[in-house]
This record gives C-alpha cells, sequence and structure tokens, in this order.
C-alpha cells in the first residue's frame, strides 16, 4: 500500500527557532500533499494545500509567513515553523494523495504520515 | 458548510464485544465517505472508503455502509479486539471542495479491555 514517512518524528527546539518538517511519499507520487495540525484530544485542523511546482493554498487564519511549505518534487513537500514559539507546539501530521489512473488531479485517497511532535520550549 | 458528525467517545467495550460507531454527515452533492484510524502517537491510517451511495467498505473486520438516504456511514465490527483500542475519524471528500480537501469529524476513542 501507499507509504508516507515524515521526518522527524518528534523536535524539541528553543523559542525563536525555525523547524523544518519533511514529508515524503514513498512508492507514489504525489501532486498534492495536504499539512494538518492536531491539538491533544482534538481532530485534524487542515493548515495547507501543497502543489507540486506551485504556491501552497493556506486556510483561513493560518499565517503562511509563519508556515512556510515547499512542494519540490512529486514525492516531497516540507512545512517549515519559523520562528517558533511554544503556542506552536503541537503534533503535525502531512498526506500525500495518489492519482487513480485516468483520473482527475482530485481523484485519489489521501494517504497520512505518522506525524511529528513539536515542542517549543 | 461541509461536516461530520460523530458519537463522542469514550467507547469503552470488553473484548469480542459488538461495536459501532455513528457518523452522520452534511454535503453538498456526493460525497466520498472514510474512516480513518489514528493509535497513540501516530498519524492516521485510512480504515475503509466508500464513494457512491450504498457502497459497503470493509477491512479487517470492519465495515461501513454509505447510506445516503440517512447521510449516514456508521463503523462496524463484529468482534472487537485490544488491539483495536484507538481513535476513530469519520471523513468525507466533496465535490464541493473539488474532492481536493477531507472533512473530519471529531474523532471516537474506543478502548477494549481484556
Amino acid at each position: 500500500g501507499a507509504v508516507v514517512s515524515q521526518h522527524p518524528s518528534w523536535v524539541i527546539c528553543k523559542s525563536g527557532t525555525s523547524v523544518k518538517i519533511e514529508c515524503r511519499s514513498l512508492d507514489f507520487q504525489a501532486t498534492t500533499m495536504f499539512w494538518y495540525r492536531q491539538f491533544p484530544k482534538q481532530s485534524l485542523m487542515l493548515m495547507a494545500t501543497s502543489n507540486e511546482g506551485s504556491k501552497a493554498t493556506y486556510e483561513q487564519g493560518v499565517e503562511k509567513d509563519k508556515f512556510l511549505i515547499n512542494h519540490a518534487s512529486l514525492t516531497l513537500s516540507t512545512l517549515t515553523v519559523t520562528s517558533a514559539h511554544p503556542e506552536d507546539s503541537s503534533f503535525y501530521i502531512c498526506s500525500a494523495r495518489d492519482r487513480l489512473a485516468g483520473g482527475p488531479i482530485q481523484s485519489g485517497t489521501q494517504y497520512f504520515g505518522p506525524g511529528t511532535r513539536l515542542t517549543v520550549l | 458548510g461541509d461536516s461530520v458528525t460523530q458519537m463522542e467517545g469514550p467507547v469503552t467495550l470488553s473484548e469480542e464485544a459488538f461495536l459501532t460507531i455513528n457518523c452522520t454527515y452534511t454535503a453538498t452533492g456526493y460525497p466520498s465517505l472514510f474512516w480513518y484510524v489514528q493509535y497513540p502517537g501516530e498519524g492516521l491510517q485510512l480504515l475503509l472508503k466508500a464513494t457512491k451511495a450504498d457502497d459497503k467498505g470493509s477491512n479487517k473486520g470492519f465495515e461501513a455502509t454509505y447510506r445516503k438516504e440517512t447521510t449516514s456511514f456508521h463503523l462496524e465490527k463484529g468482534s472487537v479486539q485490544v488491539s483495536d483500542s484507538a481513535v476513530y475519524f469519520c471523513a468525507l471528500s466533496a465535490l464541493g471542495s473539488g474532492y481536493s480537501t477531507l472533512t473530519f469529524g471529531k474523532g471516537t476513542m474506543l478502548l477494549v479491555s481484556p
């Protein structure tokens, strides 16, 4: 089945530093990847949609200058949390959407990475 | 807008009990419906899906039927195991979003005791 990896799985950093999280689709090409944030015991909140070769589309209320997204290839998207603060501490999950053969770009299923636990001190 | 409503948890069951987790949705058009499972400290795994009315998704003993008339996609399993303890998310992907994004319910925690 489709596998999505994230790296690192957890990271602790000091306030004010930047952290980069990688999301890779290991055995399929993903034109579109998604970044979510999950608070404890809550559902996933979509932060942004990342399309290969173009700018990410951010959801309302998500600061694009704080959460930089780059989707440089069909198998890799990165999320950089810039100047991180304690309130940015969270579980960040990415997903990658495959594409049904012969189907439109929007078709396919989202496969999720294992998540990255970010703790900002 | 689109929305998904799940029963609140936690759902606590003994091993081999029957499981039902209710899920209803509101969406324009004909959404695709999904159940995802999240084990502690991990990301989400697709459990099953259904893309049109009356479809039944099934996997690992779990199943759910897409009921358009009741706008529901309830998750069921005949005999749960301790290893099924996790949080279960119902989700939809709708034409209104170009099928490009998922709308999640709040999740239902399942706790299975030996």
